[in-house]
């Protein structure tokens, strides 16, 4: 089956400065990757997906790149800022509606 | 649009007992999806529905089941609650339900197992 793997798992950065989180898959057959965002206690949020047959995407500051032949695919932040402290989720779909999650990454914007 | 309902909030129960969970989706989408969040397993698909039909399982043991309803609502069983249950149980509705559409969560319901 698919397996996603994410780092770092715990990421610090000044605040204006560009954060950078990064996932691997293993199903060949993948083809939609979404990224989300899951504040302390609350859901996770999606905050930009990607879809196989695209390369790079980007929306303000948040931008997100695939490599398919590679297997990988990054989510960068730029111009970082305090709310952008959270735990971020990469994934990758197997089947219709089947999510594969990484196990996380714990971002902190340090003021 | 209202968003994904998920009710109770929070459970306790204890070990033996069962629970049921129940996710009402965004409307007009027709599948939802169940997630487990514990911070050592990070979060694990359960199952998927469509149209009251299970399109898709995940590696849980058979007393995880559910159920989907003809107006969309899912619901979630777990019998012979074990410690290890306990979790965050997330659900998640799309539209249209393909391979490639956004999931939007619910808020989840904590379920606590003693």
């Amino acid at each position: 089956g698919e397996n996603v793997e994410q780092h770092p798992s715990t990421l610090s950065v000044q605040e204006g400065d560009s954060a950078v989180i990064k996932c691997t898959y293993s199903d060949s057959a993948s083809n939609y990757f979404p990224w989300y965002k899951q504040e302390l206690g609350k859901r996770p949020q999606l905050i930009i997906d990607i879809r196989s047959n695209v390369g790079e995407k980007k929306d303000q500051r948040i931008a997100v790149t695939l490599n398919k032949t590679a297997k990988h695919f990054s989510l960068h932040i730029t111009e970082t800022q305090p709310e952008d402290s959270a735990v971020y989720f990469c994934a990758a779909n197997q089947g219709a509606q089947k999510l594969v999650f990484g196990q996380g990454t714990r971002l902190t914007i340090n003021p | 649009k209202a968003g994904v309902t998920q009710t109770p909030r929070y459970l306790i129960k204890t070990r033996g007992q069962q629970v049921t969970l129940s996710c009402s989706p965004i409307s007009g989408h027709r599948s939802v999806s169940w997630y487990q969040q514990t911070p050592g397993q990070g979060l694990q698909f359960l199952f998927e529905y469509f149209s009251e039909t299970q399109r898709n399982k995940g590696n849980f043991p058979g007393r995880f089941s559910g159920r989907q309803f003809s107006n969309s609502r899912s619901e979630m069983n777990v019998s012979t609650l074990e410690l290890g249950d306990s979790a965050l149980y997330l659900c998640a509705s799309s539209f249209p339900g393909g391979a490639d559409t956004e999931a939007f969560f619910g808020q989840g319901t904590r379920l606590t197992v003693v």
